[in-house]
């Protein structure tokens, strides 16, 4: 079962237009983490977020983290073709369980 | 500025074939973990090492076994590979924990004929 879950699935847009991808869950996590991952390589850590409300910034990439700590989203504005990757959520719930959501697949073209 | 080392990056084998992965971090973490990611699945668990001498399983560890050679090395041995292990294969470290940001390396393609 997957404790997280990602939406959208696949996300196509072009370059200059905003987007948002989601992370939910219905189980309260202690931290939350954000990926990208490209073609042909590894993930790579975007932020962590720890407290729920919290909003942390890295460049045109706005993270949200839920008040009740069970829900994550990720904003780029102005997205540009460097955007385009996997972005996977992964997280700690409360009982000690850590696992990756199934990813968003974002393409952005010029 | 290495981080984790995978090896092979690439791997055909036959059904019954038997092969070892390996994995480096030069970070001098102390957990380190086995991934595999499939379409639509993200990325799942297979064993973990929380410190040296420690291992333990993780969401789909069946057909697999790890070694945790020191706290460096962590390879992931397929003893008689099935073509539902073809995957990408990924290996992570963290420098205490699953909680903690995860590095990766780049990946093992292996396809199981």
């Amino acid at each position: 079962t997957q404790l997280l879950e990602q939406s959208p699935q696949f996300l196509s847009i072009q370059e200059g237009e905003n987007l948002t991808v989601y992370c939910n869950s219905s189980s309260v996590f202690s931290s939350l983490q954000w990926y990208r991952q490209e073609p042909g390589e590894g993930p790579v850590l975007l932020v962590t977020v720890v407290t729920g409300g919290e909003v942390k910034k890295l460049k045109r990439l706005t993270f949200q983290f839920g008040d009740a700590r069970k829900d994550s989203s990720l904003h780029i504005t102005a997205a540009q073709p460097g955007d385009t990757g996997l972005y996977l959520c992964a997280g700690t719930d409360s009982w000690g369980k850590f696992q990756f959501g199934a990813g968003t697949q974002v393409v952005v073209t010029p | 500025n290495a981080g984790v080392t995978q090896t092979p990056k690439f791997q055909v084998l036959k059904t019954g074939q038997s092969m070892t992965l390996q994995c480096a971090q030069d970070m001098n973490h102390n957990s380190m973990y086995w991934y595999r990611q499939d379409p639509g699945m993200g990325l799942r668990l297979i064993y973990y090492s929380a410190s040296e001498g420690t291992t333990d399983k993780g969401e789909v560890p069946n057909g697999y076994n790890v070694s945790r050679l020191n706290k460096r090395e962590f390879s992931l041995r397929l003893e008689s590979a099935a073509p539902s292990q073809t995957s990408v294969y990924f290996c992570a470290s963290s420098a205490w924990g699953d909680g903690q940001p995860q590095h990766f390396g780049d990946g093992t393609r292996l396809s199981i004929l």
